[in-house]
């Protein structure tokens, strides 16, 4: 099943606008991770939040966490054209469930020139 | 790059047969793990190899059957296809179990389509 939910599901801007993409999930996680997916091929990994982290910041990425509300935002500053893109995130319970990620349905990100 | 190759890139199967997709991982990861991704869907797991041992399995079929050599590479197989197989296969590499909260690297998937 689908733990994580994206919002919004699409997101439009203009080249130079910030783009912030929410995520919600039900379980407990160990860690938190945002991947982005370009045309349908394989994923790159953005980046990693942990369990005990609030916060973390990767170039033109923050990422936040809020495990007591149980969601994550991802906030790209100055977006281009190349940031089109879908964004998913993926939690990692953990445990015995180290490295099985569980996704959520996605943000479709287009980024106008 | 990621290091993670997936092969083929593209295939298409007629309803009933068996397909064999193969993944090469990262050098230095030893689990590796299988992911279909329906159009417009996230991701979903199918299942983990770790030191060549299936370590969990999602909410697919035993038809989707999977092995794991001793280069760490690994094979994912589906038997009697159905249409609803058809999807992008994505291979991810990660470090060893216990090293935990580090990233998976993913391949570029094999395009399935049944027809």
């Amino acid at each position: 099943s689908q733990q994580g939910e994206e919002d919004p599901q699409a997101l439009s801007i203009q080249e130079g606008e910030n783009a912030t993409m929410n995520c919600s999930y039900k379980t407990s996680i160990n860690n938190l991770q945002w991947y982005r997916q370009n045309s349908g091929r394989g994923l790159v990994h953005l980046i990693l939040i942990r369990s005990n982290e609030r916060e973390k910041h990767s170039g033109r990425l923050r990422v936040t966490l809020d495990t007591s509300k149980k969601s994550s935002s991802l906030l790209i500053t100055a977006s281009r054209a190349a940031d089109t893109a879908s964004y998913f995130c993926a939690t990692d319970a953990g445990g015995t469930s180290y490295g099985k990620l569980t996704f959520g349905q996605g943000t479709i990100l287009t980024v106008h020139p | 790059e990621t290091g993670v190759t997936q092969s083929p890139t593209h295939l298409i199967k007629t309803r009933g047969q068996q397909v064999t997709l193969r993944c090469s991982s990262q050098s230095g990861h030893n689990t590796v793990s299988w992911y279909q991704q329906a159009l417009g869907q996230g991701p979903q797991f199918i299942f983990q190899y770790y030191r060549e041992e299936e370590n969990g399995r999602g909410n697919f079929p035993p038809r989707f059957s999977g092995l794991q050599f001793p280069n760490y590479s690994s094979e994912l197989n589906v038997n009697a296809l159905e249409l609803d197989d058809s999807a992008l296969y994505l291979c991810a590499s990660s470090g060893p179990t216990g090293a935990e909260n580090t990233e998976a690297f993913f391949g570029q998937g094999t395009r399935l389509t049944v027809v």
